[in-house]
């Protein structure tokens, strides 16, 4: 079957740095997302990763090693507005994303 | 408005009652998505439309009924409905198309209680 894997929960402190993993078995590999979500709020994209390698965005950066079958999320500078779950998905072979369940990352000051 | 909107934010329904969810995006988007988000739970993709026409419907039970009357609008119907279906419901659009970078963008949810 496909599966995706997340930490359920982290705790970090403001400023600090913080990587969120993520594991993934699916048939086929077509792209790797990252999307945050406020609680009650709609997931908004954060990054694609395709290709094997680091990309910054600012404050946070996603890394891709495909061979792995691994992504992680880094989020740099933390504020406490980065309070919010993270959720990672892949795109398999027919196009059907891949959802995990996602980390809930809470900020403590 | 911009993006994805979703009404209403929140419902609350009895196992007999009827009622319907609705999304609107203004992305220009031709596929639209309902995922149904169940705590502690991956995202489940219900049903997807491209371009109007339904392509997915993940054994979804027959108590929820989609409808696309065109590329902007989508609604979801209720009705007799079990407290297990109780969750948040969320919409999402994208371009379409099979680009492996197709992203999609989701609207801010419907949290449904049914009692």
């Amino acid at each position: 079957g496909q599966n995706i894997d997340q930490p359920t929960e982290m705790t970090a402190t403001e400023g600090a740095i913080v990587q969120i993993n993520c594991t993934y078995q699916t048939s086929g590999f077509n792209g790797l997302f990252w999307y945050q979500q406020h609680a009650g709020e709609a997931p908004t994209f954060l990054s694609y990763n395709v290709l094997d390698g680091l990309e910054e965005k600012g404050r946070f950066s996603s890394f891709l090693s495909r061979s792995k079958g691994y992504s992680y999320l880094l989020l740099k500078e933390l504020q406490m507005k980065d309070s919010a779950s993270y959720l990672c998905a892949v795109r398999d072979s027919n196009y059907q994303l891949i959802w995990g369940a996602g980390t809930k990352l809470i900020i403590k000051p | 408005e911009t993006g994805v909107t979703q009404t209403p934010r929140h419902l609350v329904m009895g196992m007999t009652n009827k009622k319907s969810l609705k999304c609107e995006q203004h992305l220009g988007h031709n596929a639209m998505y309902w995922y149904k988000q169940s705590a502690k739970k991956p995202l489940e993709l219900m049903f997807v439309y491209n371009f109007k026409e339904q392509t997915e419907n993940n054994s979804v039970p027959s108590r929820f009924s989609p409808e696309c009357p065109n590329s902007s609008h989508l609604f979801l119907h209720l009705h007799t409905l079990q407290p297990e279906d109780s969750a948040l419901y969320l919409c999402a659009s994208s371009l379409a198309g099979i680009a492996g970078s197709d992203t999609q963008y989701f609207g801010p949810g419907t949290r449904l209680t049914v009692l």
